[in-house]
Parts: C-alpha cells; sequence; structure tokens
C-alpha cells in the first residue's frame, strides 16, 4: 500500500495560465476527494468522485476549475486563467464506498504570481 | 450550516504535560468525528474517529469521546512529547454526506 500520491507537489505559476494536478488514490479505493488548503485554514471540500463519476461539486469549485476522473482511478484537477487566489494547497484524499476514513495524500502547493 | 470551532492556538507545553485540545460541533443528526494530524511538511494523517455518540476514539496515546450532550469531540494525551508538535485538525462528516468539514486547526508546540 503506497498511500495517496499526487504531482507535483509544489506549482509556481504566473496569473492567467492554466495547471493541472494529478492525483492517484489507493488502488482499491473507489470514492477520490479534492479539498483546498489556505494558510491557516482547516481544509475546504471542493468535489468527490465516485469511481468515473463525479457526484458532488461544492460552491468553491468556480467554473474555471474542472476535475475528472476518466477509468476511475487517477484523477486530474484543472484550474484555467488562474488567479492570485487560487494560491493554496490543494489536497487529493481517498476511500472505500463503505468507510468513513478518507486518507490524505502530501498535497500539490500552488503559487500563482 | 455544520460547522466545527476548535480552539485557537498556538498551544505550547512542556515535554510530558497534559495535552486538552477543544473542539465543539454544530451538525444535525449523528455525524462522524475526527481527528487528523499534520506535522511539518507532511499530508494530514488521521489521528482517531468515533462514528456514534458515546465513543472512545484512540491511537499514539491520544484520545476523545464523542459527547453527543455537549457536542464536543475534545482531544486529550496524558504526557505529550516533542514528536507530538503538529497541528491538529477536528472535523466532522455529516450522518448522511461524504465531506469532510474542517475546524481551522490548533498548533501544539512541544518542548524539551
Amino acid at each position: 500500500d503506497t498511500g495517496v500520491s499526487q504531482n507535483p507537489r509544489h506549482k509556481i505559476t504566473k496569473r492567467g495560465q492554466n495547471v493541472t494536478f494529478r492525483c492517484d488514490p489507493i488502488s482499491e479505493h473507489n470514492r477520490l476527494y479534492w479539498y483546498r488548503q489556505t494558510l491557516g485554514q482547516g481544509p475546504e471540500f471542493l468535489t468527490y468522485f465516485q469511481n468515473e463519476a463525479q457526484l458532488e461539486k461544492s460552491r468553491l469549485l468556480s467554473d474555471r476549475f474542472s476535475a475528472e476522473r476518466p477509468k476511475g482511478s487517477f484523477s486530474t484537477l484543472e484550474i484555467q486563467r488562474t488567479e492570485q487566489g487560487d494560491s493554496a494547497m490543494y489536497l487529493c484524499a481517498s476511500s472505500l464506498r463503505t468507510s468513513v476514513e478518507q486518507y490524505f495524500g502530501p498535497g500539490t502547493r500552488l503559487t500563482v504570481t | 450550516g455544520d460547522s466545527v470551532t476548535q480552539m485557537e492556538g498556538p498551544v505550547t507545553l512542556s515535554e510530558e504535560a497534559f495535552l486538552t485540545i477543544n473542539c465543539t460541533y454544530t451538525a444535525t443528526g449523528y455525524p462522524s468525528l475526527f481527528w487528523y494530524v499534520q506535522y511539518p511538511g507532511e499530508g494530514l494523517q488521521l489521528l482517531l474517529k468515533a462514528t456514534k455518540a458515546d465513543d472512545k476514539g484512540s491511537n499514539k496515546g491520544f484520545e476523545a469521546t464523542y459527547r453527543k450532550e455537549t457536542t464536543s469531540f475534545h482531544l486529550e494525551k496524558g504526557s505529550v512529547q516533542v514528536s507530538d508538535s503538529a497541528v491538529y485538525f477536528c472535523a466532522l462528516r455529516r450522518q448522511a454526506g461524504t465531506a469532510l468539514i474542517f475546524g481551522k486547526g490548533t498548533t501544539l508546540s512541544v518542548s524539551s
């Protein structure tokens, strides 16, 4: 069991550019979640997938954000036309459908200059 | 809406001191409750959980009891170590939900 992995770990981009992050969940986990964490705050839910279906999106997920999980395994989170307010740690977590426990990856830290 | 409130930090303790980090929640029904820990430069790790009233979660010397009557889930440890220095997050999952709702986190600093 290698745990949840995320790539890249750090991303610096200029305002207006597009960025894409990848998350690989624990292999047998069918649920995958994305959260955003800003400095001094707890993580905030963005969206989650059960297998390849995106079942819930929060109001934080603006039109510039899109997430996919095409084959029910890894997931990508894309941010288009980045803004300075998008600077945050983006966390991915996974779980079994039958379990309340979510396991988090190390996160991708995005800095928009 | 549902929410989690944690005591403000930082909490600064000497090694072997007793630790309490307060957590209260607002939610309907019977949410599941969690404590996560984030060590410097690392991701969130699940520390312990409780899924029904009066359950006690425990792990690595840490404990927390789900108190429905006071809507609380306070984290305790009898004797902290320098290696316990980290940020601790209390979280809930609604009874019929999936997403976790986190508190703002409490920073613990333990000195030798």
